[in-house]
């Protein structure tokens, strides 16, 4: 019920191209769904975050989509470049601090020129 | 921009040693995370801490492994006495407000035992 399966492992694509990344739960009391990219080398950093009151949250070229009845959200990165090259992790939590972070297992993105 | 600073960046250590990590979180910060990545693998949540206790702590983070506070800067993670699978690279997040949720997290100690 902690868990949170993220997909694919990995992902290629294309300068200009999209990027769609998967993460789905189990726990319904999970209330806070973060995005956070990793450098190599470098601690992860907040990408963008969604409560499930929304469906869908956009910041420039990145977007979370929600899907509260089949608890599943993703990340599109619109317009892909290489400097988004990284790994990516999908969360969850019950949005309280003090509360864990349970992280997907992590999607390495390559965006080649 | 205020961040959480880490030392040190890397130690290694034999089998059985006692290593002490030490985290400087952002100072307005009040709650205190050490989480943890093994090579290639998800980041993994070990413990939260907040007003000198602790909040939250997970599986992994048993008898071996203790957190501190010694004073009003460093937030501190100890493991008593090493194994080969603690090997790691160990993260020290903070934050200030519990409606956010986002974690602020340092570039992390990588724990090498030998």
């Amino acid at each position: 019920q902690q868990q949170v399966k993220q997909s694919p492992q990995s992902l290629i694509v294309q300068k200009g191209g999209i990027s769609i990344i998967n993460c789905a739960y189990e726990n319904t009391a999970f209330d806070y769904f973060p995005w956070y990219q990793q450098f190599p080398g470098k601690g992860p950093a907040l990408l963008i975050a969604i409560r499930p009151d929304v469906s869908e949250k956009k910041e420039g070229r990145f977007t979370i989509s929600f899907n509260k009845s089949a608890k599943q959200f993703s990340l599109h990165i619109m317009d892909s470049q290489p400097g988004d090259s990284a790994t990516y992790f999908c969360a969850a939590s019950r949005g309280q601090a003090g509360t864990a972070l349970i992280f997907g297992k992590g999607t390495t993105l390559s965006v080649s020129s | 921009e205020p961040e959480v600073t880490q030392t040190p960046s890397h130690q290694v250590t034999q089998m059985g040693q006692e290593v002490i990590l030490r985290c400087v979180p952002i100072s307005n910060h009040l709650y205190f995370y050490w989480y943890r990545q093994i090579l290639g693998q998800k980041v993994e949540f070990l413990v939260s801490f907040y007003n000198n206790e602790i909040s939250e702590k997970s599986e992994i983070f048993d008898d071996q492994f203790s957190v501190e506070r010694p004073d009003g800067s460093n937030f501190t993670l100890k493991i008593r006495s090493t194994k080969l699978e603690d090997s790691a690279m160990y993260f020290c997040a903070s934050n200030y407000n519990p409606g956010t949720g986002e974690l602020f997290f340092g570039e992390g100690s990588r724990l090498t035992v030998l």
